[in-house]
């Protein structure tokens, strides 16, 4: 199957430092890749959309100059947290649309922000 | 309000035993149904994802159910292993694509 990978896996972080994680399709091409957050024992909430060569759509509620979204390429999107603060450390995950319907996840990157 | 809701949070079965896993949705309009699992601190896996027209579909000891008219599936497990801990969720599809996730249900298989 498709894969997706995530870097770093996780990452500890000063308050108020940014922090990037990269969101990469091995093998195959995605013009759309997700980024999700998940806190503990909690489901998936979306944060945004991000479009190859454009700019992300950010759900509601999500700070689009607190959480940076870049998608460059076809198998690369990034997510930069800037200036993070303790209460952004949570599970992120993307995810890349191989098809109409479906979508596979990364495994995650857990960020720590003390 | 589209939801997507699990039953139950939890599960606790013996190794060997079968479960069944419940989700309800209120999607409109309905896409498809996924089934994913997600162990600890990793990201989502899928097991099986179904159309309006598919009402059962496999995948190994996995074999989910859909019924479009009461908008309810399961996620039925056969002779549970001790990897099957994890979480289960159910994501439900929208036609923009959208995803819908349930809020999981928790499993324990204990040897």
């Amino acid at each position: 199957g498709a894969v997706v990978s995530q870097h770093p896996s996780w990452v500890i972080c000063k308050s108020g430092t940014s922090v990037k994680i990269e969101c990469r399709s091995l093998d195959f091409q995605a013009t759309t890749m997700f980024w999700y957050r998940q806190f503990p024992k909690q489901s998936l909430m979306l944060m945004a959309t991000s479009n190859e060569g454009s700019k992300a759509t950010y759900e509601q509620g999500v700070e689009k100059d607190k959480f940076l979204i870049n998608h460059a390429s076809l198998t690369l999107s990034t997510l930069t947290v800037t200036s993070a603060h303790p209460e952004d450390s949570s599970f992120y995950i993307c995810s890349a649309r191989i098809s109409h319907h479906e979508q596979y996840f990364g495994p995650g990157t857990r960020l720590t922000v003390t | 309000k589209n939801q997507v809701e699990q039953s139950p949070q939890s599960l606790i079965i013996l190794e060997g035993k079968n479960c069944t896993l419940q989700c309800n949705y209120t999607v409109s309009p309905f896409s498809n149904l996924r089934w994913y699992k997600q162990d600890t601190g990793r990201g989502p896996v899928s097991l099986t994802i179904m159309t309006f027209s598919e009402n059962t579909k496999s995948n190994g000891r996995y074999t989910a159910t859909l019924d479009a008219d009461t908008k309810q599936s399961s996620l039925h497990i056969t002779a549970s292993q001790l990897s099957d801990s994890a979480s289960y969720i159910c994501v439900v599809s929208d036609n923009t694509d959208k995803l819908i996730f349930g809020t999981g249900t928790r499993l324990q298989v204990f040897p």
